[in-house]
């Protein structure tokens, strides 16, 4: 079965600085990759997604993303954050062939010092 | 496009009653899924609908629980005689058909079993 992993439960940064966000998945064959944003009482928001071609995607918000296959890695990365960045961020993957339901990772929540 | 907008919001319940939660779907996806996510986690999978069919059911998705599309349209969630471990946040999604559509979520409804 597939899987995700979210190392970091939590990241603190100043506003202005990169951020990399990371996300590791484990499935036999080559997944649809997802990055979601939730904020407080706020539904799940798709920042960007990868099913093939252009190893680096780029999504909403200035964020992007990069597939490394040979990692089993979907980092999110931002140059610059903003304060209203802060919330928890939720990487996912997707069966190859079917979109019937995405496995997500456990999330990172994101706090952003001013 | 109005989203994905799901009732209540907020439900607070007692151990043992039985609860339903309406799921209002983007009005042109006729794919319709729902998630379960706790403290601390991300969403996990519970069912899906093509159309008024339910395709899928999660190991997740006990006997007390059931779910129907029946136009598929609308879709509602039931848990009958409820247990404190239910208390959860109940997201609902929907998609067009095609393997690589986005699932577009909805804020979700808080269930607390006191």
């Amino acid at each position: 079965a597939q899987s995700v992993t979210q190392p970091d439960i939590h990241i603190t940064v100043s506003e202005g600085a990169s951020l990399e966000l990371r996300c590791n998945y484990s499935y036999g064959a080559t997944p649809y990759l997802f990055w979601y944003v939730q904020s407080p009482g706020q539904g799940l928001q798709l920042l960007l997604k990868y099913f093939s071609g252009d190893t680096l995607v780029q999504g909403i918000k200035g964020f992007e993303a990069e597939f490394k296959r040979s990692q089993s890695s979907f980092n999110l990365r931002k140059p610059s954050v903003h304060w209203s960045d802060a919330a928890e961020y939720f990487c996912a993957v997707g069966l190859t062939g079917t979109a019937s339901k995405l496995t997500f990772g456990t999330g990172t929540r994101l706090q952003v010092t001013l | 496009d109005t989203g994905v907008s799901q009732n209540p919001r907020h439900k607070i319940t007692k151990r043992g009653q039985n609860v339903t939660f309406r799921c209002d779907p983007i009005s042109e996806h006729n794919r319709l899924y729902w998630y379960r996510q706790t403290l601390g986690q991300g969403p996990e999978f519970l069912t899906y609908f093509q159309n008024e069919a339910q395709l899928e059911k999660s190991r997740l998705l006990s006997d007390r629980f059931s779910a129907e599309r029946p136009k598929g349209s609308f879709s509602t969630l039931e848990i009958q005689r409820t247990e404190q471990g239910d208390s959860a946040m109940y997201l609902c999604a929907s998609s067009l058909s095609g393997f690589t559509d986005t699932q577009y979520f909805g804020p979700g409804t808080r269930l607390t079993v006191l």
